[in-house]
């Protein structure tokens, strides 16, 4: 079954560095996902992603926070300049055309750790 | 705003038992999907089952079925014979379209814990 693939699996950063976080999302899916879980708490939506530009984002996607799908298979977190609550498990998602209601499908996600 | 809620932090069942995690949730849309996603102690985020709200009747995957009530705002997961691979914390979510994208909104999930 195809999968959304994420990497690196684990990313340690120094506060105040860039960070890019890489997902692979199924081949045929239009919509892609960022989400954002601290350790102990909910997922949170970050931003979604379709046609090349931004469908909606989070209070939490600052301007520090930028997506990018590169080519026809990447799609790309982008963190400026990393603060210590930055760290967090990110999760991407997609999910295909085919009626709203597919599910998103997740992948393992990325652990960030800043120091 | 969506809100959705999972009351019980924590649930434990005994192996082959049943066991029912509860969510309820708000929104003001006509049109949304209801999803229980459970997450391992690897911490992946995998699909159990999805409920559309338009449906009457309730979803069922295998072990898993749903309880969808939706003038109480109500979307319980039951686990039958529940063995030990369904430890995990469990996450109910809702799903509207907004623009093009749609978001999903979580809970803040149910730690499962079976014995043996």
């Amino acid at each position: 079954e195809p999968e959304v693939t994420q990497t690196p699996s684990h990313q340690v950063t120094q506060m105040g560095q860039e960070v890019i976080l890489r997902c692979v999302p199924i081949s045929n899916h239009l919509y892609f996902y960022w989400y954002r879980q601290i350790l102990g708490q909910k997922v949170e939506f970050l931003v979604s992603f379709y046609n090349n530009e931004i469908s909606e984002k989070s209070e939490i996607f600052d301007d520090q926070f930028s997506v990018e799908r590169p080519d026809g298979s990447n799609f790309t977190l982008k963190i400026r300049s990393t603060k210590l609550e930055d760290s967090a498990m990110y999760f991407c998602a997609s999910r295909g055309a085919q009626g709203r209601s597919q599910p998103q499908h997740f992948g393992d996600g990325t652990r960030l750790s800043i120091l | 705003a969506q809100t959705v809620t999972q009351s019980q932090p924590e649930m434990s069942v005994q192996e082959a038992e049943t066991v029912t995690l509860s969510c309820t949730y708000d929104t003001s849309e006509s049109d949304y999907y209801l999803f229980w996603y459970k997450q391992p102690p690897s911490r992946q985020m995998i699909l159990v089952i999805r409920q559309e709200a338009y449906k009457q009747q309730n979803a069922t995957e295998n072990r898993f079925s749903v309880n969808f009530q939706k003038a109480a705002k109500s979307f319980s997961l039951k686990i039958s014979d529940s063995q030990l691979g369904d430890a995990a914390m469990y996450f109910c979510a809702t799903y509207t379209i907004y623009n093009q994208g749609g978001k999903l909104i979580f809970g803040q999930g149910t730690e499962l814990s079976v014995k043996p």
